[in-house]
């Protein structure tokens, strides 16, 4: 089974810090994604890389950055986290062939105060 | 008009139900369609995907799809307590050189004993 662990559950940060998350997966998959999930807006894709130091920015890029030094670690930086950061992260991953699906980790539940 | 469209629900079905799940979508690109169902506090997990019309059956779940009319259905026979969950559909395409996917913001389904 693929296996994509996000380092933390729940996140409480404050307006200005420079914000981390992280994720891994264990599959040896090119791809990874960057999602923010908010009720009533469903998914939206922040970045996602193709590959090891590769990166494309998705639909809501602004105000975050992200870096992929190893394949199997995808990380999301809020560069001056604001409130309205504040949602649901998730991270995925998928091999690129085809119209193979994502597999997500289980997110991480991010306020900022 | 949001590319893909989902009612939120909440939809709430006695146990033993038969469960329609519905989405619609405006873009005629989109090559494959997935099913996620995503637990409380849980990432989405891949329930079913399919890449033409007609239906797809894996055991008590069918997907329909209906590309003339752009009209994805979920069906869930005998519905058990425990497929309380909320439903996501996610439509695929080929785009700029990766596959990119559009999710729906989910129905939420509870089934109660």
């Amino acid at each position: 089974d693929v296996k994509v662990t996000q380092s933390s559950r729940y996140l409480v940060k404050r307006t200005g810090e420079k914000v981390f998350l992280e994720c891994v997966q264990d599959m040896d998959h090119e791809n990874m994604f960057w999602y923010r999930q908010d009720p009533g807006l469903g998914l939206r894709l922040i970045y996602f890389s193709y590959d090891v130091k590769m990166k494309e920015k998705g639909d809501i890029p602004e105000g975050y950055s992200v870096s992929r030094e190893k394949k199997e670690r995808f990380s999301l930086i809020l560069e001056s986290a604001s409130t309205n950061q504040t949602s649901m992260y998730l991270c995925a991953s998928r091999t690129p062939t085809g119209g193979q699906p994502q597999h997500f980790g289980d997110g991480t539940r991010l306020s900022i105060l | 008009q949001k590319e893909v469209e989902q009612d939120p629900g909440p939809l709430s079905v006695p146990e033993g139900a038969i469960v329609s799940l519905n989405c619609t979508y405006s873009n005629s690109a989109f090559q494959y369609f997935m099913w996620y169902r995503q637990y409380s506090r849980k990432g989405p997990e891949l329930l079913m995907y399919t890449y033409s019309s007609g239906n797809k059956e894996d055991g008590r779940f069918t997907a329909q799809v209906d590309k003339s009319s752009k009209y994805i259905s979920l069906f869930i026979r005998d519905s058990q307590p425990s497929d309380s969950a909320t439903y996501l559909c996610a439509n695929g395409m080929f785009s700029g050189g990766y596959n990119k996917l559009i999710f729906g913001a989910g129905t939420r389904l509870a089934v109660h004993p």
